[in-house]
């Protein structure tokens, strides 16, 4: 069964710093996602990526977020400057459909910031 | 405001004994519902999904679910829980009304004791 992947499963850095995390959606889907888990929180979406644009994004992703589809199978989310509240899981989703499909979601990546 | 209620945060059942984890939507003549599991260090996997129908879903491993429109619920059930079955559970809400994103739960933890 197809399935997202997501490397690496855990990133650790120091404050400032950037980071790429990387996703491999399914590979007939069309709609990418990025949501982050806080330890002990909510899952927050953080982003919606299609045809190579946003479509969408909540106001964590600000600035110093970006995504990027560089190629036809990696989508990115880059942090340019870490801060300590960054620290959090990261979850990539992608759906072959928005609003009628279901999302699915990779393992995470798990992000400490120091 | 979009949100989603998961009144529990911690359920503890034996294993043999039926199950039932409740889930509140505020918003959308429409919504699209969704039940992940996460078992500790792992992604979220899709139990079961309503988008339209029979209110009564069948999902994987065993659960079910009921949309209830006029209760904006949508509980899970299981009728005996295995010790396997010990994760947290989400609940998401997602559809036109919703934009390209799942809101979530903040999540029940389920403890399951032989």
């Amino acid at each position: 069964e197809p399935e997202v992947t997501q490397t690496p499963s855990h990133q650790v850095t120091q404050m400032g710093q950037e980071v790429i995390l990387r996703c491999v959606p399914i590979s007939n889907h069309l709609y990418f996602y990025w949501y982050r888990q806080i330890l002990g929180q909510k899952v927050e979406f953080l982003v919606s990526f299609y045809n190579n644009e946003i479509s969408e994004k909540s106001e964590i992703f600000d600035d110093q977020f970006s995504v990027e589809r560089p190629d036809g199978s990696n989508f990115t989310l880059k942090i340019r400057s870490t801060k300590l509240e960054d620290s959090a899981m990261y979850f990539c989703a992608s759906s072959e459909r928005v609003y009628t499909d279901t999302q699915y979601f990779g393992p995470g990546t798990r992000l400490t910031v120091l | 405001a979009q949100s989603v209620t998961q009144p529990d945060i911690h359920i503890t059942v034996s294993e043999g004994a039926s199950l039932e984890l409740r889930c509140n939507y505020s918003y959308g003549a429409t919504p699209y519902l969704f039940w992940y599991v996460q078992s500790p260090g792992q992604g979220l996997q899709l139990l079961l999904k309503y988008f339209s129908g029979d209110t009564l879903v069948q999902g994987i491993k065993g659960f079910e679910a009921e949309f209830k429109r006029s209760q904006s619920s949508f509980n899970l059930r299981k009728p005996s829980v295995h010790w396997s079955d010990a994760a947290e559970y989400f609940c998401a809400v997602g559809g036109m009304e919703y934009g390209n994103k799942l809101v979530f739960g903040a999540g029940t933890i389920l403890r399951v004791k032989s």
